[in-house]
């Protein structure tokens, strides 16, 4: 059983189309993230949401909207698309404490052409 | 959130252990030191955190100076498929965000 799984895994899609990422974890943890790994490698946290707080990083554009449908789940939804939009995009989860490990999906490559 | 150094890449043989260093000296009271690291075109994964002392687990251990401003990642034994960036994360608080920084490419020779 994959821990947190993330659909699709690759996105090619045309500048401003509108597209989603689905994100689903079954570990039961109550916070979950979205991380985005630009062509340099470097992983930024956009997102970190529980059932009482999102927190957003606020150098991301609103363009970007987490949503989720209930605690096991955070869709990532990605209007107006753009080309510096292209990167790899890993959710992951966790308990909200400093003391447990967080697990990572295995990463959506996005592209937009 | 406080910062963490590390080298940019390091080098090791086959069967040989590693010591892959990191520096946080604006570290508080609070904070774990975490490390994780992400194998070629996966997604990150943990291994191996601790508060102040030296902690072990099947893929490593966190040796932690007294002062807490330091620590090192030791792989005992490398092995081809331990070729990774491997980034040392502190951990604060209530919020416990995991803060990527730059990480350190580790390369494992035959």
């Amino acid at each position: 059983d994959t821990a947190v799984s993330q659909t699709p895994k690759y996105l090619v899609t045309q500048m401003g189309n509108d597209k989603s990422i689905k994100c689903e974890q079954n570990l039961g943890h109550d916070t979950m993230y979205w991380y985005k790994q630009d062509s340099k490698k470097f992983l930024k946290i956009m997102f970190s949401y529980n059932n009482k707080e999102l927190i957003i990083n606020e150098t991301v554009p609103n363009r970007f909207s987490p949503k989720s449908p209930d605690k096991a789940h955070l869709n990532l939804h990605i209007n107006s698309l753009e080309l510096g939009d292209s990167a790899v995009y890993f959710c992951a989860s966790s308990q909200q404490t400093v003391t447990t490990e967080a697990f990572f999906g295995q990463g959506t490559r996005l592209t937009v052409v | 959130d406080a910062k963490t150094t590390q080298p940019n890449s390091m080098e090791s043989n086959e069967e040989e252990p590693v010591h892959l260093p990191c520096n946080h000296s604006t570290i508080s009271g609070t904070d774990y030191i975490h490390w994780y690291r992400q194998l070629p075109s996966q997604g990150p994964e943990y291994v191996i955190h601790g508060l102040t002392s030296n902690v072990n687990n099947r893929m490593a251990s966190l040796a932690i100076a007294e002062d807490r401003k330091s620590s090192t990642l030791i792989l005992h034994r490398a092995t081809l498929r331990d070729a990774a960036v491997y980034y040392c994360i502190l951990r604060r608080g209530s919020q416990g965000n995991l803060i990527f920084g730059k990480g350190t490419k580790l390369s494992v020779k035959p």
